[in-house]
């Protein structure tokens, strides 16, 4: 099966940029989506398709995809970015079609 | 606008069977393209895909539960109900309903219900 992996957090200050990674083999040829997750609530899709925002979401939350990791990056930090993280791809290939990583927190200090 | 909200019960006993609905509304799972998928969170822990339906009734199953899970849509309710036998108390979580979204290389969830925490205990 395929499998994503993700830091079990990220701490970063106000004001200054957090990098979220999601390593998987050979991601760069599947479509990454990213979600974020505040305690309490659903999760929320914050990057599609490697770096397309939905409608509303700030341009603050950025994507990126290359060879064995994609990344999240969430510019301009602010306190209410607190929130766990899921990466996702869809592998039909393996049988599993919906792959999620296992998740970083994002602490803002 | 498109929403989706999970119902069944919220306490179940080992062994028994799991049955919970998802009710939408803001689309149509009769429209070409649509599906709703299944997800699942035990406390603490991180999310797992367990089923996905799709407008024209194909059905995915996370490859683990498959032989535990059956999807189902009634399209004239506006409904989705998920299945799951043999509950164990491993089994406990907050399950999601969600809406699937889809580009060229693949699906995904934009819109999400509000979950329903299931316990598993005698």
């Amino acid at each position: 099966s395929y499998v994503l992996t993700q830091a079990p957090s990220v701490s970063v200050a106000p004001g200054q940029t957090a990098r979220i990674t999601c390593g998987g083999d050979n991601i760069r040829s599947k479509s990454v989506f990213w979600y974020q997750q505040k305690p309490g609530q659903a999760p929320v899709l914050v990057v599609y398709d490697e770096s397309d925002r939905p409608s509303g979401m700030p341009d603050r939350f950025s994507g990126s995809n290359s060879g064995n990791t994609a990344t999240l990056t969430i510019s301009r930090v602010e306190v209410g970015d607190e929130a766990d993280y899921y990466c996702q791809v869809w592998d039909s290939s393996s049988g599993h079609f919906v792959v999620f990583g296992g998740g970083t927190k994002l602490t803002v200090l | 606008q498109i929403t989706l909200k999970e119902s069944g019960p919220t306490l179940v006993k080992p062994t028994q069977t799991l049955t919970l609905t998802c009710t939408f509304s803001g689309f149509s799972l009769s429209t070409n393209a649509v599906g709703v998928g299944w997800i699942r969170q035990p406390p603490g822990k991180a999310l797992e895909w367990l089923a996905l339906i799709y407008w024209d009734d194909d059905k995915r199953y996370s490859p683990s539960l498959k032989s535990r899970l059956t999807i189902t849509k009634d399209t004239s309710k506006n409904q989705v109900v998920l299945t799951m036998i043999n509950m164990d108390p491993v089994d406990t979580a907050t399950y999601y309903c969600a809406h699937r979204g889809v580009v060229a290389r693949g699906s995904f969830f934009d819109y999400w219900g509000q979950g329903t925490l299931v316990t598993v205990s005698s």
